[in-house]
């Protein structure tokens, strides 16, 4: 099983829409929790860490699910400019702080 | 601030030669770096996490001899691709966690995109 898994997509939206991601993870003892966006042959830039209590930006929010190690990322009104890779990240477990694990992405691409 | 360069973005090598990747922290001192690898439509891989001055550590799988690394100060770590081979063609991504900022924050280089011949 796969430490970080997402469905890879691709999720094609018209723009305006809503669209939510959603992410789980295998190890219950993980510490943080972040989405990054990468965008085609870049490096993943961080969008969001993700809390518990769930937290908005802007058209973007976040929610983490401990008890069912689940992570989603919603984003409402589309923008052409959304389309990307979404990464679901881990950040590694006690003793080994630091360690990013990378879920493989969903593609969304955003169409006019 | 936090700016992350990597040398070169892109490079072509044919099979049996080595490659140094370099990864640079340009604007604070960097701690520990990381060595990531992404191969189309997977995801990145962490390959080896370094602390300046000390020997890296590399994750499970991956050849300590092959995949070279020297973090000699806190602005610049390498990554030596030895007797390099296709399957080695691959996206290389650095990234740095400093002093400084937020904790466990990485800061991502650009990505180096090697292809072997």
């Amino acid at each position: 099983r796969k430490e970080v898994e997402q469905d890879p997509g691709p999720f094609n939206v018209p723009e305006g829409a809503t669209v939510a991601f959603n992410c789980t993870y295998s190890n219950s003892a993980s510490q943080s929790f972040f989405w990054y966006r990468q965008d085609c042959r870049k490096e993943p830039k961080l969008l969001m860490s993700v809390y518990s209590s769930g937290n908005e930006d802007g058209r973007f929010t976040a929610q983490l699910n401990r008890a069912s190690q689940y992570i989603s990322l919603l984003i409402r009104d589309s923008k052409l400019s959304d389309s990307a890779t979404y990464l679901c990240v881990v950040m590694g477990v006690p003793g080994n702080t630091g360690k990013l694990i990378f879920g493989q992405g969903t593609t969304l691409q955003v169409k006019p | 601030g936090a700016v992350v360069s990597q040398h070169p973005s892109w490079v072509i090598c044919k099979s049996g030669t080595s490659v140094k990747i370099e990864c640079r922290s340009l604007d604070f001192q960097a701690t520990t770096m990381f060595w990531y690898r992404q191969f189309p439509k997977q995801s990145l891989m962490l390959m080896a996490t370094s602390n300046e001055g000390s020997k890296a550590t590399y994750e499970q799988g991956v050849e300590k001899d092959k995949f070279l690394i020297n973090h000699a100060s806190l602005t610049l770590s390498t990554l030596t691709v030895t007797s390099a081979h296709p399957e080695d063609s691959s996206f290389y991504i650095c990234s740095a966690e400093g002093r400084g900022g937020r904790p466990y924050e990485q800061y991502f280089g650009p990505g180096t995109r090697l292809t072997v011949t």
